[in-house]
């Protein structure tokens, strides 16, 4: 069974950083792009950013470029987002997603992690 | 970049047919994937590349794409189908969500 399961949200300060980690099960993790997706109270689904497979490429929102970072370490089966100049419209839920087949369909994702920044 | 919109509600009777729309240019070039999400919940694949189930997605779901608009069709509506729903597209290099349309069954 395909599980995904993220951690490390909180709350921070305008500014701050915080590190989100997903960690995938029951697939295996090399073989998938993946992906970080929020939802802001009251607002729709929001993209944040991709990695390939391999880690070789990533891909960020505008909202979030120069201040995000999407990693992964397939060793560990795991991807992350370090979140770095933290703003108040970053607060969402952040929800790691899998590339299931090509044209970025994700069929699997996480349960989330609350991200608050408060200003 | 490229731009979806959808309907910010849409009304359906109970066993009546909901239709929810995703709006784009020339979207008909494009493949379109809808995601329910329900309240509480993570969003789930309810249908890909246009008009492709998941396995566990009851047939009652259906969509199409055609000129400038994508359609996600849930017939028999059921009151576990009042969710919001998204499209979603990708677009040099990123990824487009529809503003989202929360169905409410009646």
């Amino acid at each position: 069974e395909v599980q995904l399961v993220e951690s490390g949200g909180g709350v921070e300060g305008p500014g701050g950083s915080l590190r989100l980690s997903c960690a995938g099960s029951g697939f295996t993790f090399h073989d998938y792009g993946m992906s970080w997706v929020r939802r802001a109270p009251e607002k729709g689904l929001e993209w944040v950013s991709g990695i390939t497979g391999n880690g070789g490429r990533a891909d960020y929102a505008d909202s979030v470029e120069g201040r995000f970072i999407i990693s992964r370490d397939n060793a560990k089966k795991s991807l992350y987002l370090q979140m770095n100049s933290l703003r108040a419209e970053d607060t969402a839920f952040y929800y790691c997603a899998r590339v299931g087949y090509r044209d970025y369909v994700f069929d699997f994702w996480g349960q989330g992690t609350l991200v608050t920044v408060f200003s | 970049s490229f731009e979806l919109t959808q309907p910010l509600s849409v009304s359906v009777a109970l066993g009546q047919t909901a239709t929810i729309t995703c709006g784009g240019k020339n979207i008909v070039t494009r493949s379109v994937h809808w995601y329910q999400q329900q309240p509480g919940q993570a969003p789930a694949l309810v249908i890909y590349w246009d008009t492709t189930r998941p396995s566990g997605i009851p047939e009652r779901f259906s969509g199409s794409n055609s000129g400038n608009t994508a359609t996600l069709t849930i017939s028999r509506a059921q009151a576990g189908d009042e969710a919001d729903y998204y499209c979603q597209v990708w677009d040099n290099n990123h990824v487009v969500f529809g503003g989202g349309t929360k169905l409410t069954v009646l």
